[in-house]
């Protein structure tokens, strides 16, 4: 079957850095998405990864490593606006988007 | 702004009565999703559609159905809805498939 695990919650203090890990099991791989949803609302996307490595986006990173199934959101100089549901999603080969249930991370001053 | 449109936000609805919820976008893609999520819970792909072509996904239940009567509209109609279909109901449009997902706002229903 398919499969993608992340923590169900995480808590980070204001100002700090926190890494968000995602691991797919999927038949194929096409590219991981990372999404965030604040609460009652819908996913924003965040970031692409399709080829091995780090991609850079402001105060967000997000890595990849394909032969281990493995990817991580990096956020830095977290801000109180940063707690929310951050969503992995992996295009298997079939062009299915597979979503991760989310990880809820909660950020405290 | 191009943007995904869902109407109503709210919709509140009882027991068995037919609803329907409307999804528009100005974006030009090709492609229309309508997912069911609930509290805590992934995104539940129902249908997708690629231009005209329709997808069902094989766990969507008989209840649900949907109508993209062109590019830029798509609908979720839910034939007797019950208790367990109350959750948000998120549109979502891509350029194409392997592409990133813009989302509406959500329509959160409510099934008394």
């Amino acid at each position: 079957g398919q499969n993608i695990d992340q923590p169900t919650e995480m808590t980070a203090t204001e100002g700090a850095i926190v890494q968000i890990n995602c691991t797919y099991q999927t038949s194929g791989f096409n590219g991981l998405f990372w999404y965030q949803q604040h609460a009652g609302e819908a996913p924003t996307f965040l970031s692409y990864n399709v080829l091995d490595g780090l991609e850079e986006k402001g105060r967000f990173s997000s890595f990849l490593s394909r032969s281990k199934g493995y990817s991580y959101l990096l956020l830095k100089e977290l801000q109180m606006k940063d707690s929310a549901s951050y969503l992995c999603a992996v295009i298997d080969s079939n062009y299915q988007l597979i979503w991760g249930a989310g990880t809820k991370l909660i950020i405290k001053p | 702004d191009a943007m995904v449109i869902q109407n109503p936000r709210y919709q509140v609805t009882q027991f068995g009565k037919p609803v329907t919820l409307s999804c528009s976008q100005t974006l030009n893609h090709n492609v229309m999703y309508w997912y069911q999520q609930k509290s805590s819970q992934a995104p539940k792909l129902l249908f997708h559609y690629y231009d005209k072509d329709f997808n069902n996904e094989a766990d969507t239940p008989d209840n649900f159905q949907s109508r993209r009567p062109n590019t830029s509209f798509c609908f979720l109609d839910i034939r007797s809805p019950g208790l367990g279909d109350a959750a948000m109901y998120l549109c979502a449009t891509s350029i194409d498939k392997h592409n990133e997902q813009f989302f509406g706002p959500g329509t959160r229903l409510t099934v008394l």
